[in-house]
């Protein structure tokens, strides 16, 4: 069965450093794969996501994610994290197959950012 | 855009009632709903898949009798927590598929006492 593993539980940067979330997938094929942040005691927002192409996507608020199919990992990156930053983050992937198609999500990483 | 909604963003009821959550897609037709239940600093367990016009898929371990699943129709699903208790309180959260994406309601906090 796939699996999404979150290494980091909690991570903690200061203000204008550089982010990387790490994302590991187990699954045979190419799957489908996604980054959702959550805010405390809110929904999940996407912020990007990777279906086929570029290996290198762009997602919203200053996020990227590259995915290393060698590797099977979507880490997920921003430059420079702003105080707004400070969230829970999900890596999520879909297993396409005959009977439908499900979102397995890892166990989240706590982001905190230090003024 | 494809924006869910969910009502009531909160709600607290007493030990034995019965509450209903609803969940909308509001500017897209969705076949197929999902619901989540999430506990403090825990990630999202799925709980059921909706399909509209059919009957619920509940994961397992999830209790088909006490989480009422509707899907009547394609913008509108509804979970009923029936002979509510306080180890049902929760946070859940509903999404609506449109095409291979989910998109999240805000989720309802529900506190049984």
């Amino acid at each position: 069965a796939q699996s999404v593993t979150q290494p980091d539980i909690h991570i903690t940067v200061s203000e204008g450093a550089s982010l990387e979330l790490r994302c590991n997938y187990s699954y045979g094929a190419t799957p489908y794969l996604f980054w959702y942040v959550q805010s405390p005691g809110q929904g999940l927002q996407l912020l990007l996501k990777y279906f086929s192409g570029d290996t290198l996507v762009q997602g919203i608020k200053g996020f990227e994610a590259e995915f290393k199919r060698s590797q099977s990992s979507f880490n997920l990156r921003k430059p420079s994290v702003h105080w707004s930053d400070a969230a829970e983050y999900f890596c999520a992937v879909v297993v396409i197959t005959g009977g439908g198609n499900k979102l397995t999500f890892g166990t989240g990483t706590q982001l905190k950012v230090e003024l | 855009g494809a924006v869910v909604s969910q009502h009531p963003s909160w709600v607290i009821c007493k030990s034995g009632t019965s509450v209903k959550i609803e969940c909308r897609s509001l500017d897209f037709q969705a076949t197929t709903m999902f619901w989540y239940r999430q506990f403090p600093k825990q990630s999202l367990m799925l709980m059921a898949t909706s399909n509209e016009g059919s009957k619920a898929t509940y994961e397992q371990g999830v209790e088909k009798d006490k989480f009422l699943i509707n899907h009547a129709s394609l913008t509108l699903s509804t979970l009923t927590v029936t002979s509510a208790h306080p180890e049902d309180s929760s946070f859940y959260i509903c999404s609506a598929r449109k095409t291979y994406e989910q998109y999240f309601g805000p989720g309802t906090r529900l506190t049984v006492t």
